[in-house]
């Protein structure tokens, strides 16, 4: 069945960064968007991107750009997120979701049918 | 970008009775494709967030037929049949694809009454 395993905890400084994998497994990672989504504690749900792991074109959203980095290992089938300069307010859990099959003219990277089972990093001084 | 807001946020249910949320958009979710670009989520405590609908209507594969999704252009509901024990306690996401950010509702979280 389709799995995406994901890093561990991490715990940060301020001003430092972190590196999340997401590992799939049971389908062709090269076939389907893979999404990013991050949840503060105690809060609802933001997308943060998506990375078309064939050809490693990504999209980030806005608010992310210039801080957020998406890319992708195809040989160890292993999808990351970087997020740079962290802040007190990037402490959350970060997901990886399996988003739509890639067509052609397809209209969007969802829906989110599968999901990591998320990764804490705490931003702290 | 898109704004989602659900109603209500905390929604008091009895078990085998039957339960609604509504979710409005800020701006029209139909493509010209006749598809709204809605999506459904539940999160159970402790959990990763799980599809239940997408496109507005469209079951999951292995979500129960009591839930289901209605709605076009601005206005959507997510309905759940009858409650059963196991609805309960999780928090409903409604999140609109039809433009990037993709945006999410606050979520509503279903309680026993």
């Amino acid at each position: 069945q389709v799995q995406l395993a994901q890093s561990g905890a991490e715990v940060r400084r301020p001003g430092a960064s972190v590196k999340v994998s997401c590992k799939a497994s049971g389908y062709n990672l090269n076939l389907y968007y893979l999404n990013w989504v991050r949840q503060a504690p105690g809060q609802g749900l933001e997308w943060m991107g998506w990375i078309n792991p064939k050809i490693g074109v990504t999209h980030v959203a806005q608010k992310f750009q210039g801080r957020v980095t998406l890319t992708r290992d195809t040989s160890i089938v292993t999808a990351y997120m970087e997020v740079s300069g962290l802040m007190s307010d990037d402490t959350a859990v970060y997901f990886c979701a399996r988003g739509a099959l890639i067509t052609f003219g397809g209209q969007t990277a969802t829906p989110f049918d599968n999901w990591g089972q998320g990764s804490l990093v705490i931003v702290s001084s | 970008e898109i704004v989602m807001t659900q109603s209500p946020i905390s929604l008091p249910v009895t078990p085998g009775e039957p339960a609604s949320i509504s979710c409005r958009s800020s701006e029209s979710l139909l493509h010209g494709n006749g598809y709204n670009y809605l999506d459904w989520y539940l999160q159970k405590p402790g959990q990763s967030p799980q599809l239940l609908i997408s496109l507005a209507s469209k079951r999951a594969s292995g979500v129960p037929g009591r839930f289901s999704g209605s709605g076009s252009g601005t206005d959507f509901t997510l309905e759940i049949s009858r409650v059963e024990a196991e609805d309960v306690g999780g928090v409903y996401y409604c999140m609109q694809a039809r433009q990037t950010p993709y945006t999410f509702g606050q979520g509503t979280k279903l309680e026993i009454k």
